[in-house]
């Protein structure tokens, strides 16, 4: 069972231009949601995150917007940058349960074409 | 403030072998989770320590093991290796239990054949 989705294997996106990459989470008992990106050959590298407290936290280029409703959340990088070509991962904790244990999305390829 | 270091970053074990990977977290760091990429599964969860204590495990068989050491230091131990443990090895580090901003290292890409 998958709790949290990435429907998007991929997006292309020319620089300069908005990239949104979308996350779907099925457990209502998360309560903190993480972006990661990621290179080949190397491990995932932490981006922004947010609580379920918020439904906006921005850092630089990057937003990420969360819609608990909706249980649906967003990450927003304006401008891309050809340097933005990485997978981007979705990850989703909380709950005593579950400990520091993060539970990952699929990924999306995200390409910026310059 | 060094990342998190993993040892050994490529390995080629053959099936029936154990492995052992070796992870040193961010200093300042107790609580050490590992996980396992996969083209097929992707990131998998397999355990989480902090105090030397196992917090929480995966759905990973009981031939997947780990530790803690009291400098927060980390190993997982693979034993009777099959050829579907061939991945990509995580480790990950936060400051503890709660911070759930994790800083991962390179990696261990283990094949076996």
């Amino acid at each position: 069972d998958q709790q949290v989705k990435q429907n998007s294997p991929s997006l292309s996106v020319q620089e300069g231009r908005i990239s949104i990459l979308n996350c779907d989470y099925t457990n209502s008992m998360f309560d903190y949601f993480l972006w990661y990106k990621k290179y080949p050959a190397e491990g995932p590298t932490f981006l922004i995150s947010i609580s379920s407290i918020k439904d906006k936290n921005e850092d630089g280029r990057f937003t990420v917007f969360l819609n608990k409703s909706a249980k649906h959340l967003s990450l927003h990088i304006v401008p891309s940058q050809p340097g933005d070509s990485a997978v981007y991962f979705c990850a989703a904790a909380g709950t005593m349960e579950y400990g520091n244990k993060l539970v990952f999305g699929a990924g999306t390829i995200l390409r910026v074409k310059s | 403030k060094a990342g998190v270091t993993q040892t050994p970053r490529y390995l080629i074990k053959t099936r029936g072998q154990q492995v052992t990977l070796s992870c040193s977290p961010i200093s300042g760091h107790r609580s050490v989770s590992w996980y396992q990429q996969t083209p097929g599964q992707g990131l998998q969860f397999l355990f989480e320590y902090f105090s030397e204590t196992q917090r929480n495990k995966g759905n990973f068989p009981g031939r997947f093991s780990g530790r803690q050491f009291s400098n927060s230091r980390s190993e997982m131990n693979v034993s009777t290796l099959e050829l579907g443990d061939s991945a990509l090895y995580l480790c990950a580090s936060s400051l503890g239990v709660g911070y759930y901003e994790q800083y991962f290292g390179p990696g261990t890409r283990l094949t076996v054949t």
